[in-house]
């Protein structure tokens, strides 16, 4: 299948700093990229889905200024985690379908620990 | 709203055993349904999927019916192995977005 990397794998970072994750379609155009994210032993709670060169539209009770999602380009999509705090400590996952009802393939999760 | 619930894990089994793992979901319409599957370290997969009623997905062995009636799409392995041993996850299609449940690890022992 279509490979989705996301980077970094893990990150820390201080309180009050911003942090972000790239998502990449390595080898398709995504015209759809949709960011969870997962707290433990909980499901995949969807953020939001971002479509290439348009607003991303936000999940209920995500904060948009809070998780700045951008999705520039076909291969690119990237979530910036602004002024960070504790509680935003968790596991990350982007994923990226080609459009419509297509195959939706998934990155490998970005651990973000606020301390 | 649209939701699926699965068993709670580990599912500790040994080696070329029956692996069953529930799932049910809630939802208006008659959603597509799909298991994915997490190895250590790699992204979510897609395992397997059905479209409608009746209809069964299978793959690598593995096995899921589409219970209209019951609103359930468990998972099924007749003989499962070591490389078996990941987290599952059951999940649903509304509107294009999926839903997940919380996943369910499986621990498969020699």
């Amino acid at each position: 299948g279509a490979v989705v990397s996301q980077h970094p794998s893990r990150v820390i970072c201080k309180s009050g700093t911003s942090v972000k994750i790239e998502c990449r379609s390595l080898d398709f155009q995504a015209t759809t990229m949709f960011w969870y994210r997962q707290f433990p032993k909980q499901s995949l709670m969807l953020m939001a889905t971002s479509n290439e060169g348009s607003k991303a539209t936000y999940e209920q009770g995500v904060e948009k200024d809070k998780f700045l999602i951008n999705h520039a380009s076909l291969t690119l999509s990237t979530l910036t985690v602004t002024s960070a705090h504790p509680e935003d400590s968790s596991f990350y996952i982007c994923s990226a379908r080609l459009g419509g009802n297509t195959e939706a393939f998934f990155g490998q999760g970005t651990r973000l620990t606020v301390v | 709203g649209d939701s699926v619930t699965q068993m709670e894990g580990p599912v500790t089994l040994s080696e070329e055993a029956f692996l069953t793992i529930n799932c049910t979901y809630t939802a208006t319409g008659y959603p597509s349904l799909f298991w994915y599957v997490q190895y250590p370290g790699e992204g979510l997969q897609l395992l397997l999927k059905a479209t409608k009623a009746d209809d069964k997905g299978s793959n690598k062995g593995f096995e899921a019916t589409y219970r209209k009636e019951t609103t359930s799409f468990h998972l099924e392995k007749g003989s499962v192995q070591v490389s078996d041993s990941a987290v599952y996850f059951c999940a649903l299609e509304s509107s294009y977005k999926l839903i997940f449940g919380s996943g369910t690890r499986l621990l498969v022992r020699p």
